[in-house]
């Protein structure tokens, strides 16, 4: 199976600021690769998918790159409602894995 | 809009069984590749398994054997049956869509989830 790993594990960063998210797989996934943001107690939310395509309703200060085995999520100018975790996920092959989340709080 | 509706979440024994359901609507539910994510408290999001339009499934090394995922077009719903739980099985279930064809996006929607409790 493919493994995801996402780095940092927590990410401390104030409303304002620019962070971003890595997630490194263990093989080659081409493009095939999605983020979610979960809130506490919600069921996530499709935030990019196909490593660079934001998904319809999500703001434009999320952005994603990256192929192959290294992938980035970007988020500028950070809001309050941005605090949360973040996961990707592959869907290269029949099986799909999550990395293990980063945790986005409050400075 | 796309709703999925998770129900039959319980406490179950270890060693026992539960079947969970997702119900949908606002998609062609029969063209719609369906899946499952589970997250046990205070963990992250774990993969269990998908089951494309006409019914082909693929499953996560950690349930194979045990889960079985099936759908009923006729009724907008798919179903989880889970066998042999383990108290490791206790989780938040969720169903969402898989991927998608047209937009090539994978888990666009998801249900709120439903409890599943293996204790004694």
């Amino acid at each position: 199976d493919i493994q995801m790993t996402q780095s940092p594990s927590i990410l401390y960063a104030s409303v304002g600021e620019r962070v971003t998210i890595t997630c490194r797989a263990s093989q080659s996934v081409s493009r095939w690769l999605a983020w979610y943001q979960q809130k506490a107690g919600k069921a996530p939310k499709l935030v990019i998918y196909k490593a660079s395509n934001l998904q319809s309703g999500v703001s434009s200060r999320f952005s994603g790159s990256g192929s192959g085995t290294e992938f980035t999520l970007a988020i500028n100018n950070l809001q309050p409602d941005d605090f949360a975790t973040y996961y990707c996920q592959h869907y290269y092959s029949d099986s799909r894995t999550f990395g293990q989340g980063t945790k986005v709080e409050i400075k | 809009d796309v709703l999925l509706v998770e129900s039959g979440g319980d406490w179950v024994q270890p060693g026992g069984s539960l079947r969970v359901s997702c119900g949908a609507s606002g998609l062609i539910f029969s063209d719609a590749w369906m899946g499952w994510v589970r997250q046990a408290p205070g963990k992250g999001l774990e993969w269990v398994g998908r089951i494309r339009s006409g019914g082909t499934t693929d499953y996560a090394a950690a349930v194979e054997g045990r889960f079985t995922i099936s759908r009923d077009d006729s009724r907008n719903t798919m179903f989880l049956q889970m066998n042999s739980l383990k108290t490791e099985d206790t989780a938040m279930y969720y169903c969402s869509t898989d991927w998608d064809g047209d937009s090539h996006s994978q888990g666009a929607y998801w249900g709120q989830g439903t409890l599943v409790t293996v204790s004694s």
